[in-house]
């Protein structure tokens, strides 16, 4: 079965640019995850989606990132305008909706904000 | 709220040598715990989990994670590391009785096996 799918895989922009990034997940998986993982840091949820619906967004930050998951299968996060601290690896994770099931993860966008 | 602690930032283990890297957590209620592996320039791959039932829980590529609730410890072990096995290693928890089935991650683990 397909994995995850992720672009870009790098991405370099100047401070106060947008930027976009778009995660495929697994056929059949109702449930989408965006991280973000700092350097020397675990990853931190931005966003949870079931289906085309958030489940949580408590850790976005809603001035300058959105997300969007039209139809319930592909998604897109958006930064704008980017800070520099916004420099880390975006992983995008897709799960089935069941209790318990472990989330499979995509190879991430390395973002680095000049 | 949930909280994972890796202790460790980096573990140093000869190839042939047993390996433990070491999970504490901090949860409300029963917790869902997962170890994932994340090899340089790619996404982390899931390796095992604990869900309910026997504490020891075996894994891909030979890794295997004793639950311990008194402790709220969820070491990972391995009783012949390999030189394939140096990477980071994040431990990650879920609580039962929260409808967020997003994960908290630890800080993660470099081990490095020397041949």
């Amino acid at each position: 079965e397909a994995g995850v799918a992720q672009s870009p895989r790098y991405k370099i922009i100047e401070k106060r640019q947008s930027v976009a990034f778009w995660c495929n997940p697994i056929s059949g998986h109702a449930t989408l995850y965006w991280y973000q993982q700092i350097l020397g840091q675990g990853p931190k949820l931005l966003i949870q989606f079931q289906n085309n619906g958030v489940v949580d967004d408590s850790q976005l930050p809603k001035d300058r990132f959105s997300a969007e998951r039209l139809k319930g299968v592909d998604s897109t996060l958006k930064i704008q305008p980017a800070k520099l601290e916004d420099s880390a690896v975006y992983l995008c994770a897709s799960s089935l909706v069941r209790e318990g099931l472990e989330q499979y993860f995509g190879p991430g966008t390395r973002l680095t904000v000049t | 709220a949930q909280s994972v602690a890796q202790p460790e930032d980096q573990v140093n283990v000869a190839e042939g040598n047993p390996l433990t890297v070491k999970c504490t957590y901090s949860v409300s209620g029963n917790p869902y715990l997962f170890w994932y592996v994340q090899y340089p320039n790619r996404g982390l791959q899931f390796l095992l989990k604990y869900i309910t039932g026997d504490n020891l829980v075996k894994g891909s590529y030979g890794f295997e994670a004793e639950f311990n609730k008194s402790q709220t410890s969820f070491h990972l072990k391995k009783p012949s590391a390999l030189v394939s096995d140096s990477a980071l290693y994040f431990c990650a928890v879920r609580g039962l009785d929260t409808g967020r089935r997003a994960l908290t991650f630890g800080s993660g683990t470099r081990l490095q096996v020397q041949p």
